[in-house]
């Protein structure tokens, strides 16, 4: 079955420090996508980022991040040097081969100043 | 360019009562989703459409139903509304990923209270 899991409920960091967001993924398919989306307080879902399953490159974007290993199945996002403005619910996906989205329970992270 | 367009943003409904969730893409994208959200929960899937004419359900489709008569509209209806059903409803569109990016694009979002 399909599954992804955000074990981390809740973060709370201090502007500045450097947060890691954990991402587990179950799938049987050789071929799938992983996602990353931020909900701000606002409400809208902003896509962060896409992987495919034969691209294990770690890819930075900006003070964004994502370590992505097969072996672990994890798809982990850090952000470097938090801001307020990173206070949000993030949303790790994974994309089936019926190019549906199973998304994790999210992780809200407060960035406090 | 909108991208995903939903309307209303917001809505109360009595008990019983129904109404539609109108959602519009100006992507020509193929495929269309609805998703629910419940508070302090991730986003569960209602239905979905590969193309006009096409839908199938989701994880969570009683209560709803759906039409995809064009590429652009993918309207939700709620029939005899009920208290489960408060929700926050997110629309999305997306290519399918053998031949495009797989990426779902998200409407902003209808607040829909059942009382």
């Amino acid at each position: 079955a399909q599954k992804v899991t955000q074990a981390q409920t809740e973060i709370s960091v201090v502007e500045k420090e450097d947060v890691t967001l954990d991402c587990v993924y179950e799938t049987r398919d050789t071929t799938y996508y992983l996602f990353w989306y931020k909900q701000p307080p606002s409400g809208e879902l902003v896509f962060l980022i896409r992987r495919n399953s034969f691209d294990e490159q770690n890819e930075i974007s900006g003070r964004y991040s994502w370590n992505f290993q097969k072996s672990t199945s994890s798809f982990n996002f850090t952000i470097t040097a938090s801001q307020v403005v990173d206070s949000a619910v993030y949303f790790c996906a994974l994309h089936d081969n019926t190019d549906k989205l199973i998304f994790g329970t999210g992780t809200r992270l407060q960035v406090f100043p | 360019n909108a991208g995903v367009t939903q309307t209303p943003k917001f809505r109360i409904l009595k008990i019983g009562q129904s109404m539609t969730l109108q959602c519009t893409q100006d992507m020509n994208h193929n495929y269309m989703y609805w998703y629910r959200q419940d508070p302090g929960m991730g986003l569960k899937l209602i239905y979905y459409s590969v193309g006009a004419g096409i839908t199938d359900k989701g994880e969570v489709p009683n209560g709803y139903n759906v039409s995809r008569s064009t590429t652009e509209d993918f309207p939700l209806r709620l029939e005899l509304a009920a208290p489960s059903q408060t929700s926050v409803y997110f629309c999305a569109s997306s290519l399918p990923s053998g031949g495009g990016s797989g990426t779902q694009y998200f409407g902003p979002g209808t607040r829909l209270t059942v009382l």
